[in-house]
């Protein structure tokens, strides 16, 4: 498996603009989770899903926030209208459900972040 | 604020010596993973200590557990200038069924060579 795969890697927008983050989870894995990392934040869990249904959205900064998950091998992040202080790290990551997993719990295995920049 | 706190939050050694970097959380726990970030990369998963265990071993790695204290070690032994990266602890709680980790703030590792 190639892991978990982000794009962009990279993006810089201006404030105003609609952004969207893309996720390919590891093929089989049960959950997804997106997170955030800034420098003044740490990493900071948005949303995450089971099974392709959103279970908590509670990290969701505000509404120009949205993801979906349309099927088990896909996910967005959509930020619309971004703004300068959106500006971070976003990553995806993927885990087994616990019940399925050899170590019986969620061991996250990340992707490799889309670091966005807002003007 | 965060459930697991790192400490401290940058460590300078040189090749070959040990690195300790210490998480302290606040709720009760299921249990508690070590993740490893490089610069500019992802977070990579290192090792996992269930609430019912004390310490567990990995390589070069050890890490304790102590729930009366609510904190966790990470030792990383006979370091080498890859092991340059920052440390997260990560912490799932365990009165909710939420599956989601929280992290700490991080443990800045510097290996001199």
């Amino acid at each position: 498996d190639a892991g978990v795969i982000q794009s962009p890697r990279h993006e810089v927008t201006e404030m105003g603009q609609e952004v969207t983050l893309r996720c390919k989870p590891i093929s089989g894995h049960d959950y997804l989770f997106w997170y955030r990392q800034t420098m003044m934040r740490g990493l900071e869990l948005l949303i995450y899903f089971n099974n392709n249904v959103p279970i908590d959205d509670s990290g969701m900064p505000e509404d120009r926030f949205s993801a979906k998950m349309p099927n088990a091998s896909f996910s967005t992040l959509k930020i619309q209208p971004s703004e300068p202080r959106d500006s971070a790290v976003y990553f995806c990551a993927s885990s087994l459900s616990p019940d399925r997993a050899s170590s019986g719990a969620n061991v996250l295995t990340f992707g490799a972040g889309s670091r966005l920049t807002v003007l | 604020s965060q459930q697991g706190e790192e400490d401290p939050q940058a460590l300078s050694i040189q090749e070959g010596e040990n690195a300790t970097m210490n998480c302290s959380y606040k709720t009760s726990i299921n249990n508690l993973q070590w993740y490893r970030q490089n610069s500019g990369r992802g977070l990579v998963h290192l090792i996992l200590i269930r609430s019912n265990e004390r310490e567990k071993h990995s390589g070069r790695l050890r890490v304790t557990l102590d729930t009366s204290k609510k904190s966790s070690s990470l030792l990383i032994t006979a370091s080498r200038a890859a092991d340059t990266a920052s440390y997260f602890c990560a912490t799932r709680t365990w009165d909710t069924g939420r599956r989601a980790l929280t992290f700490g703030s991080g443990t800045r590792l510097q290996v001199q060579p």
